[in-house]
């Protein structure tokens, strides 16, 4: 868990706010990943960056909006989000084995506490 | 389509006792199966996982999984539970065909072993 890092690990917000979660990698992965977790859901996958480009977007709303600047950092700018909204946000990271894209086990951060109120 | 199941929300196992969580999966490729274990407030912990190779794959904290490809099973079971292995246990699937790292996650399992 340690080579995954999130921050921050609770938030509280209201609808009207701007907030970012960030996650950081020091594995040496090239994909990254956003997760949703929610009670009594399954694990909602969100987005997928291998390299920095983004090759998964998973249905998400528009005011959910990531941005990976490098192989190492993964952001999640929030904005205007709904009660619902609510839930812990997992990053992960894998190593990316070739240039087909074929990625190995997923490591996961400790989540960030997300509530919209 | 992929898809994993656990049929299971909970599992209560005594302490010492052998315990099972049961996972199933359909992908339409080679699968890649993995379990995770996520205790209370904490991110997902990588406990096993099957590629290929032998069925029978051991993995951390004493825990293994059988792969049963007739069955489309990927079972974790460990000999003898521990108080402290309550936590919430996932499987995950991926279609090792696929040029993503997409997993698919059951719903999960909750495992309590008590004293």
């Amino acid at each position: 868990e340690t080579g995954v890092t999130q921050t921050p690990r609770h938030l509280v917000m209201g609808m009207t706010n701007k907030k970012s979660l960030k996650c950081e990698q020091h594995l040496g992965h090239n994909a990254m990943y956003w997760y949703k977790q929610s009670a009594k859901k399954p694990l909602e996958l969100m987005f997928v960056y291998n390299f920095k480009e983004q090759t998964e977007n998973n249905s998400v709303p528009s005011r959910f909006s990531p941005e990976c600047p490098n192989s190492s950092h993964l952001f999640l700018h929030l904005h205007t989000l709904q009660p619902e909204d609510s839930a812990l946000y997992l990053c992960a990271s894998s190593p990316l084995k070739s240039e087909r894209g074929i990625t190995d086990t997923q490591y996961f951060g400790p989540g960030t506490r997300l509530t919209v109120l | 389509a992929q898809s994993v199941a656990q049929p299971e929300d909970q599992v209560n196992v005594a302490e010492g006792n052998p315990l099972t969580v049961k996972c199933t999966y359909s992908v339409s490729g080679n699968p890649y199966l993995f379990w995770y274990v996520q205790y209370p407030n904490r991110g997902l912990q990588f406990l096993l996982k099957y590629i290929t190779g032998d069925n029978l794959v051991k993995g951390s904290y004493g825990f293994e999984a059988e792969f049963n490809k007739s069955q489309t099973s990927f079972h974790l079971k460990k000999p003898s539970a521990l108080v402290s292995d309550s936590a919430l246990y996932f499987c995950a699937v991926r279609d090792g065909s696929s040029n993503t790292g997409k997993l698919i996650f059951g719903q999960g399992t909750t495992l309590q072993v008590k004293p």
